[in-house]
C-alpha cells in the first residue's frame, strides 16, 4: 500500500528560526516521485520540488532545502530563517506507477512575527 | 502564462441536488487531475485524464460522480446527487504529462452541501 505520513500537525516558529517539516513514504515500487506543495491562506496549491527515487541528491533553493533518505523513505524539507510569508499548510505527496498520487495530511506551519 | 482556472469559486446546494464544476488548464498541458479536499485532509486524487482520455479513475464515486475532459481541453467535473459528505473544496491541476509530473492547481472550488 502507498502512503504518506506527516506526523506534525502543526508547528509554530518565531522568525528567523529554523524549522524542518517531516514526511515519511511508504511504496514498494522502486520507481516512484515525491513533491512538496505549499497552500498558503488563499488556498492555492503551490510546487515546490520534485524529486525521483533514483535521485538522492539533497537539493537547496535559497531559504529552503529538501533532504531525502531512501533508507528511513523520508523526504524532509528545511526552511531557514523563517519568514512570515513561510507561514502555511505544506503537503508532501508521492506518485508512484499505475498515474496514482497519494497526499500527505499536511502539516500547518504558523511564523510569530 | 495564465494559470488554472475554475469556477465557480463557491457553491451552496441542498443534498440531493446536482452541481458541476469547470476546469481550464494551462495551455498546452495534456495532463488534467481532478482532487477532492476535505477539511484538515491532503487532497485525494478523483480522477486523471491525459488529454481526452481517462487514465485514472480508481477513487472516483462513479455511481454520483462523473467527469470529462472533451477535446482534450476544458473538464467538468458533476456530482448527481450530492450527500452531505461531498461537502468540500474540488481542486483542478494540470501538468505537461510525458514523464513531467509537477502539477499546478487551480484556486479550487469550494462546494458546501446542506
Amino acid at each position: 500500500a502507498q502512503k504518506v505520513t506527516q506526523a506534525q500537525t502543526e508547528i509554530s516558529v518565531v522568525e528567523k528560526e529554523d524549522v524542518t517539516l517531516d514526511c515519511v513514504y511508504e511504496t514498494r515500487d522502486t520507481t516512484y516521485y515525491l513533491f512538496w506543495y505549499k497552500q498558503p491562506p488563499s488556498g492555492e496549491l503551490v510546487f515546490l520540488i520534485r524529486r525521483n527515487s533514483f535521485d538522492e541528491q539533497n537539493e537547496i533553493s535559497g531559504r529552503y532545502s529538501w533532504n531525502f533518505q531512501k533508507s528511513t523513505s523520508s523526504f524532509n524539507f528545511t526552511i531557514t530563517a523563517s519568514q512570515v510569508v513561510d507561514s502555511a499548510v505544506y503537503f508532501c505527496a508521492l506518485k508512484v506507477a499505475g498515474n496514482q498520487f497519494y497526499f500527505g495530511t499536511g502539516t500547518s506551519l504558523t511564523v510569530i512575527p | 502564462e495564465a494559470g488554472v482556472a475554475q469556477s465557480p469559486r463557491y457553491k451552496i446546494i441542498e443534498k440531493r441536488q446536482s452541481v458541476a464544476f469547470w476546469c481550464n488548464p494551462i495551455s498546452g498541458h495534456a495532463t488534467l487531475y481532478w482532487y477532492q479536499q476535505i477539511l484538515g485532509q491532503g487532497p485525494k486524487l478523483l480522477i486523471q485524464f491525459q488529454n481526452n482520455g481517462v487514465v485514472d479513475d480508481s477513487q472516483l464515486p462513479k455511481d454520483r460522480f462523473s467527469a470529462e475532459r472533451l477535446k482534450g481541453v476544458d473538464s467538468t467535473l458533476k456530482i448527481q446527487p450530492a450527500k452531505l459528505e461531498d461537502s468540500a473544496v474540488y481542486l483542478c491541476a494540470s501538468s505537461l504529462g510525458r514523464g513531467y509530473y509537477e502539477q499546478y492547481f487551480g484556486p479550487g472550488t469550494r462546494l458546501t452541501v446542506t
